[in-house]
């Protein structure tokens, strides 16, 4: 059974510019979450997605935009980048009960 | 709103010892409780989820307790082993919000051989 998957591992690019992030969740998971995590913090809540629509979202920009496919499969989008939006992107997804979260390996943005 | 706080922020300890990691968070009304582990640069591994209605879980040598009336988790890890060190973080999940986490800073957990 594999689990949450993320592409790319690593990504570098420059101020001004754009980037989308990929995610397929955990077989059997229809809701997929997405995470901030900088140096040293603890992971900071972005938004969720489930049915394809955004049903929660935390105090990101609207700068950082997402969508979910009819696979659950999901992108997050970042547009304008800036230095600060260097971080590791994680995702995560559940299903519905007990909301036990599964992450993936994170997608490591630096913004030069 | 919901707050979480882990102390300390960094441990380190003599391998075999038992040691416990601390979380509060400010709001009772919880939906669950996870522990996570991260090891560096990498994503976040599911250790033990305790329901709201849960008082502990336990998990080979990890054992987590949950006191939502005063706001307080412990993972008790005992006889440590240099291969437990990394990062802990804890997290909390809201009712009605669909999961959504809200994370403690972790505490850095260093085991020395």
């Amino acid at each position: 059974d594999a689990g949450v998957t993320q592409s790319p591992t690593h990504l570098i690019k420059t101020r001004g510019q754009q980037v989308t992030l990929r995610c397929s969740p955990k077989s059997g998971h229809d809701t997929v979450s997405w995470y901030q995590q900088a140096l040293g913090q603890g992971p900071q809540f972005i938004f969720q997605y489930y049915e394809e629509e955004e049903r929660q979202r935390g105090n990101f920009p609207d700068r950082f935009s997402g969508h979910q496919f009819p696979n659950y499969s999901s992108e997050l989008n970042v547009n304008a980048l800036l230095l600060g939006d260097s971080a590791l992107y994680l995702c995560a997804s559940t299903s519905g009960g007990l909301y036990e979260q599964f992450f993936g390996p994170g997608t490591r943005l630096t913004v030069l | 709103k919901q707050e979480v706080t882990q102390i300390p922020a960094a441990l380190s300890v003599p391998e075999g010892e038992n040691l416990v990691l601390n979380c509060s968070f400010t709001d009772s009304a919880i939906y669950n409780l996870q522990w996570f582990r991260q090891d560096p640069g990498k994503g976040l591994t599911s250790l033990l989820l305790i329901q709201s209605s849960q008082r502990e879980q336990t998990s080979g040598r990890l054992n987590a307790s949950l006191d939502k009336s005063s706001g307080r988790s412990t993972l008790y890890i005992a006889a440590s082993q240099p291969g437990d060190s990394a990062t802990y973080l804890c997290a909390v999940s809201i009712y009605n919000q669909g999961g959504k986490l809200i994370f403690g800073q972790g505490t850095e957990l260093s085991v020395k051989p």
